[in-house]
This record gives structure tokens, C-alpha cells and sequence, in this order.
């Protein structure tokens, strides 16, 4: 079992809905979640991060994580053409000797105009 | 471009060569980091790096690889005897450690894409 579980698609919504991407993690000692979006060919861009349980809201994203049940999500709202790309969640521990990020397969979105 | 820079881009190379990529991280960045992803793969750990010090490798990591960071500034990572498996997008991240914490944000470059055929 991979530690952090993610569909990896293809998501294909209309321009202008709200897109819901998710993730399982196995590991509770994870402290931050992270959203990195990747566009064809290019590296991985952070887009947020949270750190415990809770929402984080950025434009129109919102990042929210649930520790008690291991899940990860992402929510982008208004979607644009402009949003297609894959999405990756990640992982990381700030602790000594264990700090690097742990991603998921990425999924892949495409927004249609 | 004040990024994370990586050279070549791309880079076709026939089996058992061996092939050397750069990686020019964020100036005032002390961590740097090597992933390798394959098609509709998230990125996987190779190593990382705190200024010239190798602090971790990955099992994936096998004996023909090495990474270097020998001034705590750019790191070089090669690869020798390629094989057609080791195909696939080598990305380099930097971020940031402080005296008492590290930073999770981990700024990756455009990434070097090698082929072995």
C-alpha cells in the first residue's frame, strides 16, 4: 500500500464547477499537506498548504485536510480552461532524518470551456 | 529567473551510456532535493542534500547513481550504464531550513526528461 492514495483520473467538468480532488494517507505521523499542480512537461508548482486539521483558503482554492480519517482534499471553485492540469497531493514530516515530500499519482483535469 | 534552474532539459541517450544533470537551486535555499517520475506517476524521492551534505538516499537510489553538491550551491546528478528503465523526468527541488524547523515548501524546476533507447 502506497502511503499517500490519490485517483488518478482523468476528472473532465464544465467550465465554471467545483472541482473536488482527493487523497488518502496511511501515516499519522504526517504534519503538512500539500497541493502541488502540474502542467504537461513542466515541473510541479505549489499551489497551498495546510498543516494539521482544518481549512485553508486561497482565491478559489481551499485545501482542507481531516487527520482523523486521513483525508486530504482540494476544492477549486469558478473552475477555468486555465485549472487543466494534474493535480498532486503530497505528504511531508518535519522531523529529523524523514524530511522529504511523499506524493500521490496525481490527477488528471480537464476543465471544459 | 530567480528559480530552480535544471540543464539539460531534455536529454536522449543510447543504453549503457552514462548522463550527468544539473540542478541550480533557489540562491538562499540550503536544501535540495532530487525526484524521479515516470508517466502518470507521482514524483518519488531519490535524495536530498543539506548544503554539501548527503543526508538521505532512497532504496531507488541504486549503485549507479550518484548525486553530488560538493560547494552547497548547484548539484549534478549522474547516472551510469543507463538503462531503458530509467527513462523518465528527473526533477530538482530547493526550500529551506531554518535553525529550529524546516520548511515544507519545496520549489521544484522544469525537470531534465531522459530517454535511454
Amino acid at each position: 500500500q502506497k502511503e499517500v492514495e490519490q485517483d488518478p483520473g482523468p476528472l473532465s467538468v464544465p467550465e465554471g464547477a467545483i472541482v473536488s480532488l482527493n487523497c488518502t494517507y496511511s501515516n499519522s505521523a504526517f504534519q503538512y499537506f500539500m497541493w502541488y499542480r502540474q502542467y504537461s512537461r513542466k515541473g510541479p508548482e505549489l499551489l497551498m498548504y495546510t498543516y494539521s486539521s482544518g481549512n485553508k483558503e486561497d482565491g478559489r482554492f481551499t485545501a482542507q485536510v481531516d487527520k482523523s480519517s486521513k483525508y486530504i482534499s482540494l476544492f477549486i471553485r469558478d473552475s477555468q480552461p486555465s485549472d487543466s492540469a494534474t493535480y498532486l497531493c503530497a505528504t511531508f514530516i518535519s522531523n529529523f532524518g524523514n524530511e522529504k515530500l511523499t506524493f500521490g499519482t496525481g490527477t488528471r483535469l480537464t476543465i471544459i470551456p | 529567473d530567480t528559480g530552480v534552474s535544471q540543464n539539460p532539459r531534455h536529454k536522449i541517450t543510447k543504453r549503457g551510456q552514462n548522463v550527468t544533470f544539473r540542478c541550480d537551486p533557489i540562491s538562499e535555499h540550503n536544501r535540495l532535493y532530487w525526484y524521479r517520475q515516470t508517466l502518470g506517476q507521482g514524483p518519488e524521492f531519490l535524495t536530498y542534500f543539506q548544503n554539501e551534505a548527503q543526508l538521505e538516499k532512497s532504496r531507488l537510489l541504486s549503485d549507479r547513481f550518484s548525486a553530488e553538491r560538493p560547494k552547497g550551491s548547484f548539484s549534478t546528478l549522474e547516472i551510469q550504464r543507463t538503462e531503458q528503465g530509467d527513462s523518465a523526468m528527473y526533477l530538482c527541488a530547493s526550500s529551506l531550513k531554518e535553525i529550529d524547523r524546516v520548511l515544507p515548501e519545496a520549489f521544484f524546476g522544469q525537470g531534465t526528461r531522459l530517454t535511454v533507447v
